[in-house]
């Protein structure tokens, strides 16, 4: 599976977008991109995947660029309880393994 | 639908004791997952079972063997503990193909190794 770079952390202001970044140049034809969550300690929460075409779900919107290179998850209104750790994970559709990088601290302030 | 059941939810171990940590999901799918988490890090893939019958090392499998007992159940033991193992560990299942295959995470076992 593709690797994939995220920025360490991020800062949003409460009820603003939240565009998170991710960066999978050596992704394959047969490879998604999904995206997890995970609030405090909890176990992740899947939010949203997509292969070439945007996804927009009730929690999020995934835009995958053309190249597909690149993605970028939007949180339209951003609250206080979307603050977690926000992971890109790159995934065959056929693949067993489901790999995590170290993710994107976002931090919705107030 | 309880999704994925972990237990113990937390252990308290002495070094070189061995325990078993349990995992069982009823949403019938073929594949199951064991990650730990150590604080202020990502999750490490141990070992993960595409379908059952069959198990695959992931990136830190060192200290650690797991059985996929049935479709339903996949545990993970560790049979002489180390204070490097302790972590937070977590379990997962999904499908193994198909569009839809979003991973479904247990709550966690809070494991400490005195």
């Amino acid at each position: 599976d593709a690797k994939t770079t995220q920025p360490t952390s991020m800062d949003c202001a409460e009820g603003r977008a939240a565009n998170l970044p991710c960066n999978h140049s050596t992704i394959s034809g047969n490879e998604y991109v999904y995206w997890y969550r995970q609030i405090h300690s909890q176990g992740p929460q899947y939010i949203i995947h997509g292969l070439k075409n945007n996804e927009t779900n009730e929690m999020a919107s995934l835009i995958i660029t053309e190249d597909r290179k690149s993605s970028t998850l939007i949180l339209p209104h951003a609250t206080l309880r979307d603050t977690a750790v926000y992971y890109c994970i790159v995934r065959a559709l056929y693949g067993n393994k489901l790999v995590f990088g170290a993710g994107t601290i976002l931090r919705v302030k107030s | 639908n309880a999704g994925v059941t972990q237990t113990p939810k937390f252990q308290v171990l002495k070094t070189g004791q061995s325990m078993t940590l349990q995992c069982a999901q009823d949403m019938n799918h073929n594949s199951m997952y064991w990650y730990r988490q150590d604080p202020g890090m990502g999750l490490r893939l141990i070992y993960y079972s595409a379908s059952e019958g069959t198990t695959d090392k992931g990136e830190v499998p060192n200290g650690y063997n797991v059985s996929r007992l049935n479709k339903r159940e996949f545990s993970l033991r560790l049979e002489s503990a180390a204070p490097s193992q302790t972590s937070v560990y977590f379990c997962a299942s999904s499908e193994l193909s198909g569009a839809d295959t979003e991973a479904f995470f247990g709550q966690g076992t809070r494991l400490t190794v005195v």
